[in-house]
């Protein structure tokens, strides 16, 4: 199966710091990447919804300057999680269309955990 | 009223036994269901996949669809602890459409 890869797998960060969350597609080419935020014993949250060579599209609630996403290349979405706080502390996953397969399938990486003291 | 509703457990059954898993949801619009099984720590990985109401079957899991009652199951039979993780239901209305996930049930098989 398609695989898809997170960067870092866990980080810890002091209050106010940027943590930046890589993304990427290993053996396919993803026009569409998607991130999530997962509390314990909670389902997906889809925070946005990130197309490669535009703008990210935000889900209701999601404050788009303080999750900035970038989408610069077929393989590769990225999050900035900035100035974050404590609040800001979950397991982040990204997800990614495979485009050459019809683009039916999402296929999730391993997550980021994400710890704001 | 949520998108879907999934009871979230825990389950704790046997080695051996039948499982049953099961999502309902709201909106009629949906045509595409997923069942992700999600070990601790881990990202969800992708079970099954039906589109529109029937069955289907893989090794020990099968899906059901049930579009009349917006109701979908997932039975895995001869369950293993291998199995103990949490499962997801998901769906979507279109190909391309956003995902609307449950709550996911924790499942525990006993050795």
């Amino acid at each position: 199966g398609a695989v898809v890869s997170q960067h870092p797998s866990r980080v810890i960060c002091k209050s106010g710091t940027s943590v930046k969350i890589e993304c990427r597609s290993l053996d396919f080419q993803a026009t569409t990447m998607f991130w999530y935020r997962q509390f314990p014993k909670q389902s997906l949250m889809l925070m946005a919804t990130s197309n490669e060579g535009s703008k990210a599209t935000y889900e209701q609630g999601v404050e788009k300057d303080k999750f900035l996403i970038n989408h610069a290349s077929l393989t590769l979405s990225t999050l900035t999680v900035t100035s974050a706080h404590p609040e800001d502390s979950s397991f982040y996953i990204c997800s990614a269309r495979d485009s050459t397969r019809g683009g039916e399938t999402q296929y999730f990486g391993p997550g980021t955990r994400l710890l704001v003291l | 009223q949520k998108e879907v509703e999934q009871d979230p457990g825990p389950l704790s059954v046997p080695e051996g036994a039948i499982v049953s898993l099961n999502c309902t949801y709201s909106n009629s619009a949906f045509q595409y269901f997923m069942w992700y099984r999600q070990y601790s720590r881990k990202g969800p990985e992708l079970l099954m996949y039906t589109y529109s109401s029937g069955n289907k079957e893989d090794g020990r899991f099968t899906a059901q669809v049930d579009k009349s009652s917006k109701y979908i199951s997932l039975f895995i039979r001869d369950s293993q602890p291998s199995d103990s993780a949490t499962y997801l239901c998901a769906m979507r209305g279109s190909t391309l459409g956003r995902l609307y996930f449950g709550r996911g049930t924790q499942l525990t098989v006993w050795p």
